[in-house]
């Protein structure tokens, strides 16, 4: 199974911050990877795919890029809304995987 | 609008059997791939079984190999998650999730997940 390696577990920041959130697979996945924003008691929700990809609707401070083994989520300005935990997940082989996740929380 | 709504849920007893349903709505159920997925207490995600199309092919994590069993039916747009032999490391939420529109091997929709308990 390939693993899924994010890092930090958790960061704490301010309004406003730039984040980055980094993510390794332990084989290459070529651009399959994901990025998935899930806030307390709700189901994930899809924010970048195919590496680089912006699901629709979804913020345009979101960015995602990365190919093989080493990819980065990164926050260009963080809102209110956005702390929540963040799941990476690769799709190049089964069983699909995901990170341990990033928890994005208030300085 | 696209709609994922599971069912079936609940409190069961190690090595008893449950039944999730997740009934799809807003989207051509029958053209899209579907994965389960489930969250235990306070953990992260993790993948547990896959189905293609048109219910032919399935795809299994080896954690719920052998014991849990993924299925559909086109005709009443639900993808079912058939779970026998449970144990306590099966409690969790399971969420169905629908594959993307686009990069069909990520998921675009997810429903509210339901609460499988396993316990005595």
């Amino acid at each position: 199974d390939i693993q899924m390696t994010q890092s930090p577990s958790s960061v704490s920041a301010s309004v406003g911050d730039r984040v980055t959130i980094t993510c390794r697979a332990s084989q290459g996945v070529s651009s399959w990877l994901a990025w998935y924003q899930q806030k307390p008691g709700k189901a994930p929700k899809l924010l970048i795919y195919a590496a680089s990809s912006l699901q629709s609707g979804v913020p345009s401070r979101f960015s995602g890029i990365g190919s093989g083994t080493d990819f980065t989520l990164t926050i260009s300005s963080l809102q209110p809304e956005d702390f929540a935990t963040y799941y990476c997940q690769q799709a190049n082989s089964f069983p699909r995987t995901f990170g341990q996740g990033t928890k994005v929380e208030i300085k | 609008e696209v709609q994922l709504l599971e069912s079936g849920g609940g409190l069961v007893q190690p090595g008893g059997s449950l039944r999730l349903s997740c009934a799809a709505s807003g989207f051509t159920f029958r053209a899209y791939a579907m994965s389960w997925v489930r969250q235990a207490p306070g953990k992260g995600l993790e993948w547990v079984l896959g189905i293609n199309e048109g219910g032919g092919t399935t795809y299994y994590a080896d954690s719920v190999k052998g014991r849990f069993t993924i299925s559909r039916d086109n005709s009443k747009n639900t993808v079912y998650l058939q779970m026998n032999s449970l144990r306590a490391e099966d409690t969790a939420v399971y969420y169905c999730a629908k594959a993307h529109g686009i990069a069909t091997r990520h998921f675009d929709y997810w429903g509210q997940g339901t609460l499988v308990t396993v316990s005595p």
